[in-house]
């Protein structure tokens, strides 16, 4: 057990909706990381947050956004779902902005 | 996006066997970890290396920082049937700076030889 949280663990939704996955990090961690997981791209970097602000973007879609709030819990939200964004989500915690990172189980998001 | 080289993609292993996997980047990294992914989990963080040419071990595992701070090696000796999952290096090109971000390698597979 990484100490990482996520839920919910599974997720079907249609095509068009909008869904928000939630991660709280491992106690003490500052920095929470969402990362997306599909067949054909490997795990890729979304995006970062330390202690409450943006510090890094990556490959993240317009329709995606996340927010990290005083508790330190992030949540991402993923909006206008289209059949490709059916992906495994992963958060991961680390205590700075670089070093180990901890994951969390993942969402697996089935859009249909 | 960017990746790493990970190689082999897969690799078919007999209890008691050592195996040896590898990335490669055109990047420089300041750090390397080394992950285990079983089916449906998330990765587990396996090996971290913070320093050129460092030798770390974990158990029957051990991980190397390539001098070049292009690569990193991974292997696993006497093998047992609980090592069967999807090892992934990954990297990292600031420390302690405003990115902390990894970049996977595809990862190499281990299954049990039939």
């Amino acid at each position: 057990d990484s100490g990482v949280t996520q839920t919910p663990k599974h997720l079907i939704t249609a095509t068009g909706q909008r869904v928000t996955l939630r991660c709280s990090p491992r106690s003490g961690d500052l920095s929470v990381y969402w990362y997306q997981q599909s067949l054909d791209q490997g795990l890729q970097f979304l995006i970062q947050y330390y202690n409450g602000e943006e510090r890094a973007k990556g490959n993240i879609l317009e329709r995606f956004s996340a927010q990290q709030f005083p508790d330190l819990h992030s949540e991402l939200n993923l909006s206008s779902l289209e059949l490709g964004d059916s992906a495994l989500y992963f958060c991961a915690s680390s205590t700075k902005t670089g070093g180990e990172q901890y994951f969390g189980p993942g969402t697996r998001l089935t859009v249909t | 996006g960017q990746q790493l080289n990970q190689s082999p993609q897969s690799m078919f292993i007999q209890e008691g066997e050592d195996v040896s996997m590898n990335c490669t980047s055109s990047s420089i990294f300041n750090t390397w970890l080394w992950y285990k992914q079983d089916p449906g989990e998330g990765p587990v963080l396996l090996i971290a290396l913070y320093k050129a040419g460092e030798l770390t071990s974990n158990g029957r595992l051990t991980a190397q920082f390539g001098i070049t701070r292009k690569d990193s090696f991974l292997n696993i000796s006497a093998s047992i049937p609980s090592d069967v999952g999807i090892y992934f290096c990954a990297g990292q090109e600031r420390y302690g700076g405003s990115q902390g971000n990894l970049i996977f390698g595809k990862g190499t597979k281990l299954s049990v030889k039939p």
